[in-house]
């Protein structure tokens, strides 16, 4: 079976400094997506990709860039940490133009000192 | 602009009790509904999802009924047990999406279950 896998699991970053998430997925999916969650906010679309080199902005793109280097991997860049954020990014991917559901990696977690 | 809302943040049972976890949403069309759950520690799975309106989806005892009349997708288990408690995410496809599956997500519903 396939699976997502999301690098690293914990990221503790200083304030101002840019971090990079990565995720990567075996499924010969399509489309990739980077979500952030927030206790009580559910999840928000940061970017999201649907082949390789494409790249679309999300509803909280501000302050973040991604790169979809191959259909298999999918980053994520936090340009400016900032003190005391703390959430999870979820990697996930799917099928193009078939209503397929998402799945989802892991999850990262930051905390931002 | 569209949206799904969840309102309960936080629902406590007990083992057996009935669930119900409601779920409004808001856009144009019948968009492809679905329900996550997400256990501590982990990411969220897929639970069940309901591309025509009007049916219903099912997946390991819980329920939910795609209801275009009243714009509503609740989800619901007869009996829960302990191992239900875990966050349940409402989502439906947005239909700005283009080729791409993404999706709109309510805020969760927190589900503890004590035994």
């Amino acid at each position: 079976g396939g699976i997502i896998t999301q690098t690293p699991k914990f990221l503790i970053g200083q304030e101002g400094q840019k971090l990079t998430l990565k995720c990567q997925q075996n499924f010969n999916h399509d489309t990739m997506y980077w979500y952030r969650q927030d206790s009580g906010k559910g999840l928000r679309l940061i970017y999201y990709s649907i082949t390789e080199n494409d790249l679309q902005k999300g509803d909280l793109s501000e302050g973040y860039d991604a790169s979809r280097e191959k259909k298999s991997s999918f980053s994520l860049t936090v340009t400016s940490a900032q003190k005391n954020e703390m959430a999870v990014f979820l990697c996930a991917s799917s099928m193009n133009n078939n209503n397929q559901a998402p799945l989802f990696g892991e999850g990262t977690r930051l905390s931002v000192l | 602009g569209d949206s799904v809302i969840q309102m309960q943040g936080q629902v406590t049972l007990s083992e057996n009790d009935f669930l119900f976890i409601n779920c409004t949403y808001s856009t144009t069309g019948y968009p492809t509904l679905f329900w996550y759950v997400q256990y501590s520690g982990e990411g969220p799975q897929l639970l069940l999802q309901v591309t025509t309106a009007n049916n219903k989806g099912s997946s390991r005892g819980f329920e939910a009924t795609y209801d275009k009349g009243t714009t509503s997708f609740h989800l619901q288990k007869t009996s829960v047990q302990e191992i239900d408690s875990a966050v349940y995410y409402c989502a439906m496809r947005d239909r700005y999406g283009g080729s791409g599956n993404k999706l709109i997500f309510g805020t969760g519903t927190l589900l503890s279950v004590k035994p």
